[in-house]
């Protein structure tokens, strides 16, 4: 089946931890994204891909990198500076320029604990 | 400025029709998307429509854009209890960014 994974579903990070939430995607999509959701709130855009190879930081990049090696594979890694890293994340892609529509993943869940 | 502002809650009854509103700052938006999100799942693309239309409907989807008065609003007809989820509205901008309203939570009471 076509489409996004997202893994894994849930985590837990203690404090002063890096983790890697992975987002792979076998639509053949250019761009790709990752998106940050607080409780009862609205998406925030973290960092995005346009190309394999380059990425570019979004609203909120502070305490979070990414790597762009391969065009299906988007990790994010929450790094210890993140201060406060509790929240859904969610990885999206989309077609080339001429690409109407991003699709996205099922999400992860990141909890400090 | 990019900014989307959606109203937080809406509560209808099963068999009416819902009606879900956006409003946007950015002129230069190019679409316009409704999203629909589970608990605890990602967000499903529930249809989009080109700034250049001012209407789209699709089964029991109706999309209406005011683009003088940045004005988008989702109606859906006959709702279900499966309706029940959380509705977010999304411009796409210059660069082929997504910007995202606060989502509204849609519950239908049986």
């Amino acid at each position: 089946d076509g489409g996004i994974t997202q893994s894994p579903k849930y985590l837990f990070r203690k404090e002063g931890q890096n983790v890697t939430l992975s987002c792979e995607q076998n639509l053949n999509h250019d761009a790709m994204y990752w998106y940050r959701q607080d409780p009862g709130q609205g998406l925030r855009l973290i960092y995005y891909s346009q190309i394999v190879n380059d990425f570019q930081k979004g609203d909120i990049a502070e305490g979070y990198s990414v790597s762009r090696e391969k065009k299906e594979s988007f990790p994010l890694t929450v790094t210890s500076a993140q201060k406060n890293p509790t929240a859904f994340y969610l990885c999206a892609s989309r077609e080339g320029s001429s690409g109407n529509t991003i699709y996205f993943g099922e999400g992860s869940w990141l909890t400090v604990v | 400025g990019e900014d989307v502002e959606q109203s937080l809650f809406l509560s209808v009854r099963e068999g009416d029709s819902s009606v879900i509103n956006c409003t946007y700052t950015d002129s230069s938006s190019t679409y316009l998307y409704w999203y629909k999100q589970e608990p605890g799942a990602g967000l499903q693309l529930l249809t989009y429509i080109f700034s250049n239309m001012d209407m789209k409907q699709d089964q029991r989807l109706t999309v209406l854009l005011n683009k003088k008065d940045k004005h988008l609003s989702l109606r859906i007809a006959d709702t279900q209890t499966g309706d029940s989820a959380i509705y977010f509205c999304a411009e796409r901008t210059a660069g082929n960014m997504l910007t995202f309203g606060g989502g509204t939570r849609l519950m239908v009471k049986p």
